[in-house]
């Protein structure tokens, strides 16, 4: 098992441009987080969906975010435009069905630069 | 809001010494809590959770709703235990809420 997949691991782009990071969790897990983490902030949840739904999207900074879930097996997180502060590491987590306590599993994240 | 709080960025000990991870938390509710690690060039895991009143490579966590907190202790630390920490709490279904984590650096 391959886990979280993230792709790519590192973007550098200049600010204006649209990103698009993408994740593709883990085959039977039903939740899927996407975070951002920064060295002043730490990690911060930006958006979670469960069987595909957005759930709770109240950590999206800005309407420059979105984020979709067009399948199982596939998310996407997209910024435009882009600014400097959006600079972080990105991570997409996923985890199975069933009771509340399961742990989350973690994709290595995509190191974003915007310049 | 619930909130969780590590004080500390950095914590540097020596090798043998012993380490806690400071870990406050708010929540009205019965909390759930969990310790992850990521280690140089790893993936973000779970350590321990506190339900399951585990004790991962020598890693203890105990829950102390007086003090709302949730420490992580180690008695004799390790070189191969210098990782970044990270203290979570369910806010609700799946959902965690994270602190800013705690870089752990034990010298030799």
């Amino acid at each position: 098992d391959a886990g979280v997949i993230q792709s790519p691991r590192h973007e550098v782009t200049e600010m204006g441009q649209e990103v698009t990071l993408r994740c593709k969790p883990i085959s039977g897990h039903n939740s899927l987080f996407w975070y951002r983490q920064t060295m002043m902030r730490g990690l911060e949840l930006l958006i979670y969906f469960n069987n595909n739904v957005p759930i709770d999207d109240s950590g999206m900074p800005e309407d420059r975010f979105s984020a979709k879930m067009p399948n199982a097996s596939f998310s996407t997180l997209k910024i435009q435009p882009s600014e400097p502060r959006d600079s972080a590491v990105y991570f997409c987590a996923s985890s199975p069905p069933g009771q509340s306590n399961q742990p989350q599993h973690f994709g290595d994240g995509t190191r974003l630069s915007i310049l | 809001a619930q909130r969780v709080t590590q004080p500390e960025k950095l914590l540097s000990v020596f090798k043998g010494a012993p380490v806690e991870l400071k870990c406050n938390y708010s929540y009205s509710g019965s909390p759930e809590l969990f310790w992850y690690v990521q280690y140089s060039r790893q993936r973000l895991q779970l350590l321990l959770r506190h339900i399951s009143r585990e004790s991962i490579k020598g890693f203890t966590a105990d829950l102390n709703k007086g003090e709302t907190s949730f420490h992580l202790k180690k008695p004799f630390a390790q070189e191969e235990d210098s990782a970044m920490y990270y203290c979570a709490l369910r806010e609700y279904g799946n959902k965690l809420v994270f602190g800013a984590g705690t870089i752990l650096r034990v010298k030799s």
